[in-house]
């Protein structure tokens, strides 16, 4: 079993569409989890972190965390063509980051 | 800032070849990391260097796989013979580690796709 999971879709969804995505994981040593998006031929970018359980707000993004659960969400809201990317979950213990197999994202206009 | 650079961008190379990719940091950041991303088995950390020197080589995956970071500038990642099963986009990553703390953001590089005939 790996330790993040990842649905890895695809997912299509038309512009305007609230966009969810998900990962699960069994390390308990995890204290920081984070979104990243990878556009095509790019390198992944950092979008949002948390540390502990509940929700975190950044524009149209929304992260939440369950540590009891092991569950941790993305929301976009209000979504864009520019969103079409690759969204890869990540978990970080010290310097170690684990990634999840990335959600491709595609939004229709 | 000009990101972290990675080169070449795209290689291609024969079987048992020797391949050198090259990485060069964002400046004043002390932890570099290489990764390894292909299809079946997704983003791998594959070495971690803080200020310079190697502390988790774990997920090198053999010792045809070897890395070094000779200044705080300057990193590269070889594969000596190279296999058509490295055939992946590796991508260079730092980020900065202060008083033993890691900080979040980790600042990827645009990768280099190697492509072993």
């Amino acid at each position: 079993q790996k330790e993040v999971e990842q649905d890895p879709g695809p997912l299509s969804v038309p512009e305007g569409a609230i966009v969810s995505l998900n990962c699960t994981y069994s390390n308990s040593a995890f204290q920081y989890f984070m979104w990243y998006r990878q556009y095509s031929r790019k390198g992944p970018e950092l979008l949002m972190y948390t540390y502990s359980s509940g929700n975190k707000e950044d524009g149209r993004f929304t992260a939440q965390v369950d540590k009891s659960s092991k569950y941790i969400s993305l929301f976009i809201r209000d979504s864009q063509p520019s969103d079409s990317a690759t969204y890869l979950c990540a978990m970080r213990n010290d310097y170690k980051l684990s990634f999840g197999a990335g959600t491709t994202v595609t939004v229709r206009a | 800032d000009a990101g972290v650079i990675q080169s070449p961008r795209h290689e291609v190379t024969e079987m048992g070849q020797e391949v050198t990719l090259r990485c060069k940091p964002i400046s004043g950041h002390n932890s570099l990391f290489w990764y390894r991303q292909t299809m079946m088995r997704g983003l791998e950390l594959l070495i971690y260097f803080n200020n310079n020197v190697p502390i988790d080589d774990s997920g090198m995956p053999e010792d045809r796989f070897s890395a070094k970071m000779p200044n705080a500038s300057f990193s590269t990642l070889k594969i000596q013979p190279s296999e058509p099963r490295d055939s992946a986009v590796y991508f260079c990553a730092s980020s900065a580690r202060r008083g033993g703390v890691s900080y979040n953001e980790q600042f990827f590089g645009p990768g280099t796709r190697l492509t072993v005939l």
